[in-house]
């Protein structure tokens, strides 16, 4: 069973604070992602991996950077935290291939609120 | 890039009725097409998902459709329970995408009346 493991799942941080996300599959998925969720505004990619240092910007980059050292390891991180980054952070995982039915495994979600 | 868009926002059935939720794409090498099933508080979790050399699949109460041509496809839920009640999202993904980028819908709201 695929296992998607993110580290908080209950986060409260102020404004400007450095704040880490944390991610671990054990499935040794290639492909990791960072989702934020928002009502009415669905998934949004922030960022992908597909591979171990290998990173690509997603749709909603700014203000956010991420971090992968080890392949079964993805971290978000906002480098100085916002009001309007509080949200629902999802992070993914999946086996390398496109659109050969390798689907997308998610982590339990972190909420984060920035006071 | 891809853009998936997805229809109702919010649908409200009576127990027992069938539910139909519509998604279309634009980009024609999107070939994977998953459907997820998010409960409140919960992870996303995959239901159902289609290929693009198949019309339609079905799972018990569940069944997906997919015409390439007009770029839609729609997952269909037959007699509803309450447990249905959720948040469902449609995904596709192109297949000259070798990261496996998947694209969502903004996601539908089902409400399953008891």
């Amino acid at each position: 069973d695929v296992k998607v493991t993110q580290s908080s799942r209950y986060l409260v941080k102020r404004t400007g604070e450095k704040v880490f996300l944390e991610c671990v599959q054990d499935m040794d998925h290639e492909n990791m992602f960072w989702y934020r969720q928002d009502p009415g505004l669905g998934l949004r990619l922030i960022y992908f991996s597909y591979d171990v240092k290998m990173k690509e910007k997603g749709d909603i980059p700014e203000g956010y950077s991420v971090s992968r050292e080890k392949k079964e390891r993805f971290s978000l991180i906002l480098e100085s935290a916002s009001t309007n980054q509080t949200s629902m952070y999802l992070c993914a995982s999946s086996r390398r291939g496109g659109g050969s039915g390798n689907t997308i495994y998610f982590g339990e979600g972190s909420w984060l609120t920035v006071v | 890039g891809e853009n998936v868009e997805q229809h109702p926002s919010t649908l409200s059935v009576q127990e027992g009725d069938s539910a139909v939720i519509k998604c279309t794409y634009s980009d024609s090498a999107s070939n994977y097409f998953p459907w997820y099933k998010q409960e409140l508080g919960k992870r996303p979790q995959l239901i159902i998902d289609i290929r693009s050399n198949v019309g339609e699949k079905k799972d018990q109460r569940i069944a997906v459709t997919l015409n390439k041509t007009a770029k839609h496809f729609s997952l269909h839920i037959t007699e509803t329970q309450p447990e249905d009640s959720a948040v469902y999202f449609c995904a596709a993904t192109p297949s000259r995408d070798n990261f496996n980028k998947f694209y969502f819908g903004s996601g539908t709201k089902l409400n399953v009346k008891p």
